[in-house]
């Protein structure tokens, strides 16, 4: 099994509601990312844990706010977005640090924030 | 400053057709090189990953060079077809930061009938 399944695979939301992406993987990864990707540009890193702890946050703005439950789910909340942030958001894990290993990306959740 | 340059930004080929897509990067240090292909709204899928001492790797229809020298990278593909249609992003992971991956901004190519 080398699927990494995020859910829902469309998601349209108001700027005051609050929402959640989840990803799931079942390969034993321990590092797992979340990355946003406009039309037409390559995926932006936004987070990445590490053994269930957040290593990297990209000075990404509070209203996403991520969790990693247990090491095989990470989910992204949502609350009070703006239309700017309508994207493509992919979720992606790796059995380590990427200087070694592969990475493994799940199918996205297209978002519109109206 | 870590880049990927790939070239061209879109690419329009006949199906059965050979292509050969660049890719330029200024990483450093460099830990390795990866090809993806991304349908349009999905996510991307790993066609091949290269570590410094690889020149060559194949996966199918697609085979990447890499010249750790020059830091360049090349994406052949034999035989296209209609499928082959996607962007394809060339990306670098740096050798610190965990292995940051450095992402070019892609080629569109686009298989004709």
């Amino acid at each position: 099994d080398t699927e990494v399944t995020q859910t829902p695979k469309h998601l349209v939301m108001g700027m005051t509601n609050k929402k959640s992406l989840k990803c799931e993987q079942h390969m034993g990864h321990r590092a797992m990312y979340w990355y946003k990707q406009k039309a037409k540009k390559p995926p932006e890193l936004m987070f990445v844990y590490s053994y269930e702890k957040l290593s990297i946050n990209e000075s990404v703005p509070s209203r996403f706010s991520p969790e990693c439950p247990n090491s095989s789910l990470l989910n992204l909340h949502l609350h009070a977005l703006q239309p700017e942030d309508s994207a493509l958001y992919l979720c992606a894990s790796s059995q380590g640090e990427l200087m070694n290993t592969e990475a493994f990306f799940g199918q996205g959740t297209r978002l519109t924030v109206v | 400053k870590n880049q990927v340059e790939q070239s061209p930004q879109s690419l329009i080929i006949l199906e059965g057709k050979n292509c050969t897509l660049q890719c330029n990067y200024t990483v450093s240090p460099f830990s390795n090189l990866r090809w993806y292909k991304q349908d349009t709204g999905r996510g991307p899928v790993s066609l091949t990953i290269m570590t410094f001492s690889e020149n060559t790797k194949s996966n199918g229809r697609y085979t990447a060079t890499l010249d750790a020298d020059t830091k360049q990278s090349s994406l052949h593909i034999t035989a296209s077809q209609l499928s082959d249609s996607a962007s394809y992003i060339c990306v670098v992971s740096a050798g610190n930061q965990g292995g940051k991956l450095i992402f070019g901004q892609g080629t569109e190519l686009s298989v004709k009938p």
